[in-house]
């Protein structure tokens, strides 16, 4: 079955630091990867999304590049900010319309 | 704000109980997808319905079950509640189900069940 798995946390940064959380994945046929972004007390929010390999997706200063060869979508950042203090999340849907989520990554920035 | 709405915000309720939750996509999306969210468990896909049809089965227990009706709103029944229930559930909706960009999921705020 798919499966993505993403670097364990909770990982803490100073502010203005580079972040990168891994993802990598497997599934069947061609999937679409996202990564959302849910704080604290909230539901998730879609931060960015690729749909076919090469894609690179990108919002809010975070980046991710769909890397077919490696089965990876790592989520980078040039400069964290307090405020991006959340969880993470990097999920697939494919073609049969299931999806298959990571567990998260806490990430806390401190100033 | 995501479009999507789900009622009620928090429920709580004893172990045995039935609850329905209720989730409304947002307008034109056809996909209502339900989560359970817990601490030991993370994020757990349940089921996805399609414009009222029953369309992927995840990690859903046979005590838990869910339609979605005509005007696409749908509902989450989970009945003989245990301790272990206890989490966040949530509703997600999407345009379609083919995957690619229609397949993109906006997530609703949830609903905080707490069995007793």
């Amino acid at each position: 079955g798919n499966s993505v798995t993403q670097m364990e946390g909770p990982v803490t940064l100073s502010e203005e630091a580079f972040l990168t959380i891994n993802c990598t994945y497997t599934a069947t046929g061609y999937p679409s990867l996202f990564w959302y972004v849910q704080y604290p007390g909230e539901g998730l929010q879609l931060l960015l999304k690729a749909t076919k390999a090469d894609d690179k997706g990108s919002n809010k200063g975070f980046e991710a590049t769909y890397r077919k060869e490696t089965t990876s979508f790592h989520l980078e950042k040039g400069s964290v900010q307090v405020s991006d203090s959340a969880v993470y999340f990097c999920a697939l849907n494919t073609n049969a319309g299931k999806s298959t989520f990571g567990d998260g990554t806490t990430l806390t920035v401190k100033p | 704000d995501s479009g999507v709405t789900q009622t009620p915000k928090h429920l709580i309720t004893a172990t045995g109980q039935r609850v329905t939750l209720r989730c409304s996509p947002r307008s034109g999306d056809l996909s209502v997808y339900w989560y359970q969210q817990s601490l030991d468990q993370g994020l757990q896909f349940l089921i996805q319905y399609y414009n009222g049809e029953e369309r992927a089965k995840g990690n859903i227990l046979e005590r838990f079950s869910a339609q979605q009706f005509p005007d696409l709103h749908s509902e989450l029944n989970l009945s003989s509640l245990e301790l272990g229930d206890s989490a966040l559930y949530f509703c997600a909706s999407s345009v379609g189900d083919s995957g690619g960009p229609v397949s993109t999921q906006y997530f609703g705020p949830g609903t905080r069940l707490t069995v007793l």
